[in-house]
């Protein structure tokens, strides 16, 4: 069975620009969190979507935003990039007590 | 609170026990994860325990928790040298948020 899948595995943005990543869960799973990962501040949870609803939210501005569709994929969006926002995003697929994680976007800001 | 610790290194022979140890302060977590990360790669889940557990064997894999204490420890015995990544512990707050510790990186030496 397939695992979650993230693209782009890589992005190189400029600061000021936006960005939108792609997570698709294991099939059948409902729930999709979105953590980041950086050396500084760890794993760090972004949100949680749960059928096209977000029902967890984390300590992170405005700026970073996610939406889930109706086939479970989910997104994630960052505007107005900041050269604090390098890191790498990793997207979890849940279906009840496990949490599976995908290989991550590595996001650099120059 | 949120606030899950651990021991930030581990070195062992291969072939000996690896013992990594996690702290918690959340009475109310219900599940307690380990995941294992490679360098350039997403997590790994190794196992879980539920909360009102006190022990978990699956293979080289035993997780021991004292809740009493909120200790957490994950032994991997016969340590082999692709046993050489991070190791994060993890507790679910609510739904399915993790909150993750630091990490220990272990190193497995001949």
């Amino acid at each position: 069975k397939a695992g979650v899948t993230q693209t782009p595995r890589y992005l190189i943005k400029t600061r000021g620009q936006q960005v939108t990543l792609s997570c698709s869960p294991i099939s059948g799973h409902r729930s999709v969190s979105w953590y980041q990962q950086t050396p500084g501040q760890g794993l760090q949870f972004l949100f949680e979507y749960f059928s096209e609803t977000q029902r967890n939210k984390g300590n992170f501005p405005g700026r970073f935003s996610g939406r889930q569709f109706s086939n479970s994929r989910s997104e994630m969006n960052v505007s107005t990039l900041e050269l604090g926002d390098s890191a790498l995003y990793l997207c979890a697929s849940s279906l009840d007590t496990e949490a599976f994680f995908g290989q991550g976007t590595r996001l650099t800001v120059v | 609170g949120e606030d899950v610790e651990q021991s930030l290194f581990l070195s062992v022979r291969e072939g000996d026990s690896s013992v990594i140890n996690c702290t918690y302060t959340d009475s109310s977590s219900t599940y307690l994860y380990w995941y294992k990360q490679e360098p350039g790669a997403g997590l790994q889940l190794l196992t879980y325990i539920f909360s009102n557990m006190d022990m978990k064997q699956d293979q080289r894999l035993t997780v021991l928790l004292n809740k009493k204490d909120k200790h957490l420890s994950l032994r991997i015995a016969d340590t082999q040298t692709g046993d050489s990544a991070i190791y994060f512990c993890a507790e679910r707050l609510n739904d399915y948020k993790l909150s993750f510790g630091a990490g220990t990186t272990v190193t497995v030496r001949a």
